[in-house]
């Protein structure tokens, strides 16, 4: 069983839709990250958080450190939303070091 | 800036073949980390430096080393390749080892070992 678990794996919207990708945690973590894997696969990183909500742009990620759940949300998605996002938790029972999800392949389609 | 840098970027090396993958970041990092991404799994970790001089095993180490030459580069080596060990490699870096530090992440390396 993986530590840090993604739904959807695969999702696939229309441009415009409101989107949603949910990640859970099994371990103890410090904080958690979401992270964008571009189609030429370079990473970056969208949001770290412990605790509520963060707003950057049309992204939004809330956690709820209780449930053991974080969700992103993409509003007025667009294709060039597309790519691989990451969840990743800073796991305290793995030395803080983080924990990664296995992606959620985001298709927008025009 | 650059940020951090990989080298090569697509290897095929054959079965019991060595190489080594150079990673250099030029933000004054003081951790770096080497991470294997595979299909269906999520990224995982290999090794990584918290500091100039100082490396750790991460969860997945069977197989290879790490050198931390300097502050600015963090080398992973295969020392004998295996077909396991086909994955895209990727190097990153972190101000510090720590929950809320963000880890820049290199452009990647795709190594398949025949």
């Amino acid at each position: 069983k993986n530590e840090v678990e993604q739904s959807p794996q695969n999702l696939t919207a229309q441009e415009g839709e409101f989107i949603t990708i949910n990640c859970s945690y099994s371990v103890g973590i410090s904080a958690l990250h979401w992270l964008q894997q571009h189609p030429g696969g370079g990473i970056v990183s969208l949001f770290m958080l412990s605790s509520g909500k963060k707003k950057h742009g049309r992204l939004i990620a809330t956690i709820n450190i209780q449930e053991k759940h974080s969700s992103l949300h993409i509003t007025a998605s667009h294709p060039r939303d597309s790519a691989v996002y990451i969840c990743a938790g800073r796991s305290m029972e793995y030395g803080n070091k983080l924990v990664f999800g296995a992606g959620t392949i985001l298709r927008v389609k025009s | 800036n650059a940020g951090v840098t990989q080298t090569p970027k697509f290897q095929v090396l054959k079965t019991g073949q060595s190489m080594t993958l150079q990673c250099a970041q030029d933000m004054n990092h003081n951790s770096m980390y080497w991470y294997r991404q595979d299909p269906g799994m999520g990224l995982r970790l290999i090794y990584y430096s918290a500091s100039e001089g100082t490396t750790d095993k991460g969860e997945v180490p069977n197989g290879y080393n790490v050198s931390r030459l300097n502050k600015r580069e963090f080398s992973l080596r295969l020392e004998s390749a295996a077909p396991s060990q086909t994955s895209v490699y990727f190097c990153a870096s972190s101000a510090r080892d720590r929950a809320y530090n963000e880890q820049f992440f290199g452009p990647g390396t795709r190594l398949t070992v025949l």
